[in-house]
């Protein structure tokens, strides 16, 4: 599975837009990169994945760059329940089905 | 509704005694995993499997075992060989094809004393 790199913190104002990147530029053509977060003290949650095209959901949106080499998650409007670390993990499809999980980026969403 | 569980939520034991963590899923997921969490660290994977009767170690497998007799239950042992047993450990559960995700349980905070 290809590694990711991710800034291990940020901050964000309430109400603004948290751009959260991804760089995985060792990724192959039939990997997925999947944003997960983590609350404190629970389990991971799925926030969205994505092949190549750019994807949205109703938590997030994730752009991916046209070369693949990395990618941005945004969720548009944060709110304190968004504070948390978000982790970027890139995983084929098929085959081993393992997630790595790295040390993901620490979002502390500021009123 | 659907989802995974995991028990206890709080587990304490004594040092050298060996304990269960116990997962259940009613996704109708193929796949299950177990994931260890140090404090302030990522997500370490223990254990997975893909199919009933069938499991592979992950890259911390060393003092944990675990079984897979049913498809909607994937048990985890920690063993008394285990060095550090007090951790937050997390099970998780996918499709087995198709790029989809994991949906995981709640946890359970091992404490060993």
């Amino acid at each position: 599975d290809a590694k990711t790199t991710q800034p291990p913190s940020m901050d964000c104002a309430e109400g603004r837009a948290a751009n959260l990147p991804c760089n995985h530029s060792t990724i192959s053509g039939n990997e997925y990169v999947y944003w997960y977060r983590q609350i404190h003290s629970q389990g991971p949650q799925y926030i969205i994945h994505g092949l190549k095209n750019n994807e949205t959901n109703e938590m997030a949106s994730l752009i991916i760059t046209e070369d693949r080499k990395s990618s941005t998650l945004i969720l548009p409007h944060a709110t304190l329940r968004d504070t948390a670390v978000y982790y970027c993990i890139v995983r084929g499809s098929w085959g081993a089905q393992k997630l790595v999980f790295g040390q993901g980026t620490r979002l502390t969403i500021n009123p | 509704d659907g989802g995974i569980t995991q028990s206890p939520k709080y587990l304490f034991r004594k040092e050298g005694q060996n304990v269960t963590l116990s997962c259940e899923q009613n996704l109708n997921h193929d796949a299950m995993y177990w994931y260890r969490q140090d404090p302030g660290q990522g997500l370490r994977l223990i254990y997975y499997s893909q199919i009933v009767n069938d499991f592979q170690k992950g890259d911390i497998a060393e003092g944990y075992s675990v079984s897979r007799e049913k498809k909607e239950s994937f048990p985890l042992t920690v063993t008394s060989a285990q060095k550090n047993p007090t951790a937050f450990y997390l099970c998780a559960s996918s499709l087995s094809t198709g790029g989809y995700g994991y949906t995981f349980g709640s946890g359970t905070r091992l404490t060993v004393v």
